[in-house]
This record gives C-alpha cells, sequence and structure tokens, in this order.
C-alpha cells in the first residue's frame, strides 16, 4: 500500500483555469504538508496542517487554497492558474509536531501551465 | 535552500566512496536530514541526525555533522550506479515542523 499518495501524477492545464490536487497518507500522522519543486529542483514548504489546523503558510498567493477534510487528507486547490505555477508540486506527511520531522513524501504531481 | 548550500554535482566511479556536502545557516537547528530523489520519483528519507550528534552510520551510509561549522556530510561507502540520483540535505527548525531544504546534489556513478 502507499503510504502517501497523490493524484493525479500529471496535470497539463491552461492559463486561468482552476485545478485541484489530492493526497492522502494511511500512516496515521498528524502533519501534512505541500511543497513545490520548481525546474532548478528547488524545494520549498508552501503549507503545513496538523490535525487538520493550518500552522505553516509560507508567503503563497491567496490563488493556493488547502484544504484538510480530515487528519489523512490534504488537498490543494488552485485558482487562475499562471505559467510560473507550472512545478512538481509533492504532499508529504509525518508523526508528530515538533521534534524529529521525519517526512514521508508522496510521488509528486507534475503541473504544467500552458 | 534559502540558507542550506549544496555543491551542484558529484561524478564518482563505481566502487568508490562519494562523500556529499552541505552547509547550513541556523545553529537551532534540531535534526538534520539526508533526502535521496530519483528521476520522475518523490523524496525518499535516508537517515537524519540530532543535533548533538556527531556522527551516524547506516550501512553504506556515514553522516557527519560538525555543528561549530554548520557543516553536514553524507558519505556513500561502495556507490552503485543505483545511487545516481539527486540529494538533498535538510534542516528542521523547531516549531511547526517546517524543512529547509538544501539546493540538492546530483550524483553521477560511472562505471
Amino acid at each position: 500500500d502507499t503510504a502517501v499518495s497523490q493524484t493525479p501524477k500529471y496535470l497539463v492545464t491552461q492559463m486561468g483555469n482552476d485545478k485541484s490536487i489530492k493526497c492522502e497518507q494511511n500512516l496515521g500522522h498528524d502533519t501534512m504538508y505541500w511543497y513545490k519543486q520548481d525546474s532548478k529542483k528547488f524545494l520549498k514548504i508552501m503549507f503545513s496542517y496538523n490535525n487538520k489546523e493550518l500552522i505553516i503558510n509560507e508567503t503563497v498567493p491567496n490563488r493556493f487554497s488547502p484544504k484538510s477534510p480530515d487528519k489523512a487528507h490534504l488537498n490543494l486547490h488552485i485558482n487562475s492558474l499562471e505559467l510560473g505555477d507550472s512545478a512538481v508540486y509533492f504532499c508529504a506527511s509525518s508523526p508528530e509536531v515538533g521534534g524529529n520531522t521525519e517526512a514521508f513524501f508522496g510521488q509528486g504531481t507534475r503541473l504544467t501551465v500552458v | 535552500g534559502e540558507d542550506v548550500e549544496q555543491s551542484l554535482f558529484l561524478s564518482v566511479r563505481e566502487g568508490d566512496s562519494s562523500v556529499i556536502n552541505c552547509t547550513y545557516t541556523d545553529s537551532s537547528s534540531t535534526y538534520l536530514y539526508w533526502y535521496k530523489q530519483e528521476p520522475g520519483a518523490g523524496l525518499q528519507l535516508l537517515t537524519y541526525i540530532f543535533s548533538n550528534m556527531d556522527m551516524k552510520q547506516d550501512q553504506r551510509l556515514t553522516v557527519l555533522l560538525n555543528k561549530k561549522d554548520k557543516h553536514l556530510s553524507l558519505r556513500i561507502a561502495d556507490t552503485q550506479t543505483g545511487d545516481s540520483a539527486i540529494y538533498f540535505c535538510a534542516e528542521s527548525r523547531g516549531g511547526g515542523n517546517k524543512l529547509t531544504f538544501g539546493t540538492g546534489t546530483q550524483l553521477k556513478v560511472e562505471l
């Protein structure tokens, strides 16, 4: 069974569209994240949720809205997509807040905005 | 990463040891990690070290931490072609579980 799964794996869409990426973890972890990896492979955290509560929001445009219906799911909705949003988006989870952030990552969603 | 630096490329011959280096600036980092990313794949946690340790060994992997110089290294013994990937160091700063990643080192293993 996949521990952290994201769908879709690939997403190609036009500028101005709204899209969502879904993430689910079956590890029983309390904390989930979204990271963005750009074309130079640079990874940066976007959001972190602990038990459905937002705890990190790193200077991300308001067009990005995470939603956590329960602690096993963290979805990412993006409005009015722009060319610069093209990247690989990784979902991750870790067992606890503070201490060892042993994060487990999903396989990534490659978003291409045309 | 904004404060975590790595060299971009490393090329080694199969069977040799690889040493990947990382420097960070936040002395309050509690845990430091090494992740591996193969092409088209997610990040796989390889190992981590707590900031009060100097060294950690796990099979072919050895992590060295010099807290005074804020320098972290990952040594891979007997490097194999399957070790070819991008390696990221990351630091965990207190509160919020935020991981700050390094710029990544592309390791190429040649026959």
